[in-house]
């Protein structure tokens, strides 16, 4: 059975730090993964989704990596602002179900 | 375009009770899925439509809980004598089709078991 996990739970950091968030998986065989951000009592967003056959993908102060084959992914924010505070989700596809296995989340907070 | 909606956005509904919970996707988007999110934690998968049939409901938690889809389109999601451990966020997601495609997700319905 697929299991994601996501370390730090929680992390607080200065405005304008570079940060790094970490993603791992057990069952390297996934079609994609998927990095969303949650705001409180709201809904998923996208940020990023990266094919199995992807290195990385970029948008805008966003970089996210794949390492398919040590089960690892990770998420790194240039430049952080307070607007950047939520938790951020990391999601695989295993390669052989439609739907996503979700981690638990870091609770990012960007102090002003 | 508009995205996906869910109604309602809160719930509170006494032990044992019947909720429906409803999801209208992304029009034209044929796969939909529920997941059910606790406190503190990620979503977790409940069930996934393609088109108007159920093609995969293994994580439905157990008959108490049921979906449908009747017309490829706006599904429901059915919880019957509901249990304080129900309350939780109904989260709904679309996607153009099964497979690779990136899956959009609602606001989510937040259920209240009291």
């Amino acid at each position: 059975k697929q299991e994601v996990t996501q370390i730090p739970a929680a992390l607080s950091v200065p405005e304008g730090e570079n940060l790094v968030l970490n993603c791992s998986f057990t069952d390297s065989a996934i079609y994609n993964l998927q990095w969303f951000r949650q705001d409180p009592g709201k809904g998923l967003t996208s940020l990023l989704l990266i094919q199995s056959s992807q290195r990385e993908q970029t948008s805008g102060r966003l970089n996210a990596s794949l390492d398919k084959s040590s089960g690892r992914s990770t998420l790194y924010i240039a430049a952080s602002q307070p607007g950047d505070s939520a938790t951020y989700l990391c999601a695989v596809k295993p390669g052989s179900a439609r739907q996503l296995t979700f981690g638990s989340g870091t609770q990012l907070t960007v102090l002003p | 375009g508009a995205g996906v909606s869910q109604t309602p956005s809160n719930k509170v509904t006494e032990k044992g009770k019947y909720v429906e919970l409803r999801c209208d996707p992304i029009s034209g988007h044929t796969a939909l899925y529920w997941y059910r999110q606790s406190l503190g934690q990620g979503p977790e998968f409940l069930i996934y439509f393609q088109g108007t049939g159920a093609a995969d409901d293994s994580g439905l938690p157990n008959d108490r809980f049921f979906a449908v889809r009747p017309e490829g389109s706006v599904s429901t999601l059915k919880i019957q004598r509901t249990e304080r451990g129900d309350s939780a966020v109904y989260l709904c997601a679309s996607s153009p089709k099964g497979g690779g495609y990136e899956q959009y997700f609602g606001p989510g319905t937040r259920l209240t078991v009291t």
